[in-house]
């Protein structure tokens, strides 16, 4: 079973819609982080949550909010998708007890914006 | 804002070959991880290290850090189809602050 989950794993949508990515973990980790990946750029930080009280923004957060409704779950929303947000979303989880630099990936989610 | 860049980018070689993935940065990391993500799937820890100078086998893989702890390489001897991915290498400068290089894409020929 996988640890961290993702879903939905592909969805397509049109310019100006609201979309929610939602990702779940089983590992207890309090740390839970959202990436997009686009060919070329690697992966780059949305967010990132130390505890469900504790939400940071990373390096691209513009257009993007987050909500940490409980310690396994993580949702990533695009407000008013544009076609620049087409991308790879990954969640991504780490324990700080103890702290380790290792992060833990979900499958992904593959978000067209027409 | 802090780099990685990792060369080269594609890599197509034939099975057996031997082949050396370069990241490099002119920031200092507390440690350095190397990825590995196949297609449809998220990125899979291969290895982490920590110690300038470090060197570390995953079977026909080595992983070096630079004695700066600012670069790194992944070394893949005698490699196999099944090594086809893409590798990615991050460093971390915090325990939940992870820079990401843009990737090597590598294809190997059977």
């Amino acid at each position: 079973d996988a640890d961290v989950t993702q879903t939905p794993r592909n969805r397509i949508t049109k310019t100006g819609k609201r979309i929610m990515l939602e990702c779940s973990q089983t590992k207890g980790h309090d740390r839970m982080y959202w990436y997009r990946q686009d060919p070329g750029l690697g992966l780059q930080l949305i967010y990132y949550s130390f505890d469900v009280k504790d939400i940071n923004k990373g390096e691209i957060s513009d257009g993007y909010s987050v909500s940490r409704q409980a310690q396994a779950k993580f949702s990533l929303s695009l407000e008013s998708a544009i076609p620049n947000q087409t991308a790879l979303y990954f969640c991504a989880t780490s324990p700080s007890r103890p702290s380790t630099d290792t992060q833990y990936f979900g499958p992904g989610t593959r978000l067209t914006v027409l | 804002t802090q780099l990685l860049e990792q060369s080269p980018q594609f890599l197509s070689i034939q099975e057996g070959e031997n082949l050396t993935v370069y990241c490099n940065s002119s920031s200092v990391f507390s440690s350095l991880q190397w990825y590995r993500q196949e297609p449809g799937e998220g990125p899979v820890l291969l290895v982490t290290v920590v110690t300038g100078g470090e060197v570390k086998k995953l079977k026909r893989l080595t992983f070096q850090f630079g004695d700066a702890r600012k670069d790194s390489s992944l070394h893949i001897t005698a490699a196999q189809p099944g090594d086809t991915g893409l590798y990615l290498c991050a460093g971390a400068q915090s325990s939940y602050k992870l820079i990401f290089g843009s990737g090597t894409r590598l294809l190997v020929r059977p």
